[in-house]
């Protein structure tokens, strides 16, 4: 059971390069989130996925696209890198029907965009 | 202003020591609050979770919510070097919906 994993762990980009972030969970969970993590701003949301099939917005989506491909994986996409995008990116799963409302979380993409 | 707002420290205590984390919110709306605790280069993990107010205690950490203040805290007692880590608090207004809101983060260091 590897939970919740993310590729690639590291990654440099020039602006206007494109990437995609890749995020699997083996929980069976409905719902899956993409956060970013920067230095005085805590965590977040980018989009969320409640389910398959669906995303919505977070509260930081702007340059930012997702594919929910099947239960198990959720896509982050950056059509044209900028440096402000440069962050830790994390990816988490969820049950719906969780009793303590628990996120788990993958180890993180640590993006630098030059 | 942010919906959460949380010390970002640095804290440093010695091993042993009474150790309090606390967040505040604006939000009356929040029900469900949380403190993850992430280890460096990790991700964040679940630690206590704790709905509408009063305490709730696991171990060493005790969790308390005050929702007339809106304030919450995490307490931990005999802290260890294993504790060093960054504590987010995180909150919710429900566990069906899909918005949680996290503080900046606390990094402590519990020096031996």
């Amino acid at each position: 059971n590897a939970g919740v994993t993310q590729t690639p762990k590291f990654q440099v980009l020039k602006t206007g390069q494109s990437m995609t972030l890749q995020c699997a969970q083996d929980m069976n969970h409905n719902s899956m989130y993409w956060y970013r993590q920067d230095p005085g701003m805590g965590l977040r949301l980018i989009y969320y996925s409640a389910s398959e099939g669906t995303t919505d917005k977070g509260e930081v989506p702007n340059g930012y696209n997702v594919s929910r491909l099947n239960k198990r994986e959720f896509s982050l996409r950056l059509e044209s890198a900028a440096p402000s995008q440069t962050s830790v990116y994390f990816c988490a799963s969820r049950h719906p029907a969780d009793l303590y409302n628990e996120q788990f979380f993958g180890p993180g993409t640590r993006l630098t965009v030059l | 202003q942010k919906e959460v707002e949380q010390d970002p420290g640095p804290l440093s205590v010695p091993e042993g020591a009474i150790v309090s984390l606390n967040c505040t919110y604006s939000n009356s709306a929040f029900q469900y609050f949380m403190w993850y605790r992430q280890y460096s280069r990790k991700g964040p993990e679940l630690l206590m979770y704790t709905y509408s107010s009063g305490n709730k205690e696991d171990g060493r950490f005790t969790a308390q919510v005050d929702k007339s203040s809106k304030y919450i805290s995490l307490f931990i007692r005999d802290s260890q070097p294993s504790d060093s880590a960054t504590y987010l608090c995180a909150m919710s207004a429900s566990n069906t919906g899909n918005q949680f809101y996290f503080g900046t983060g606390t990094s402590l260091t519990v020096i031996p």
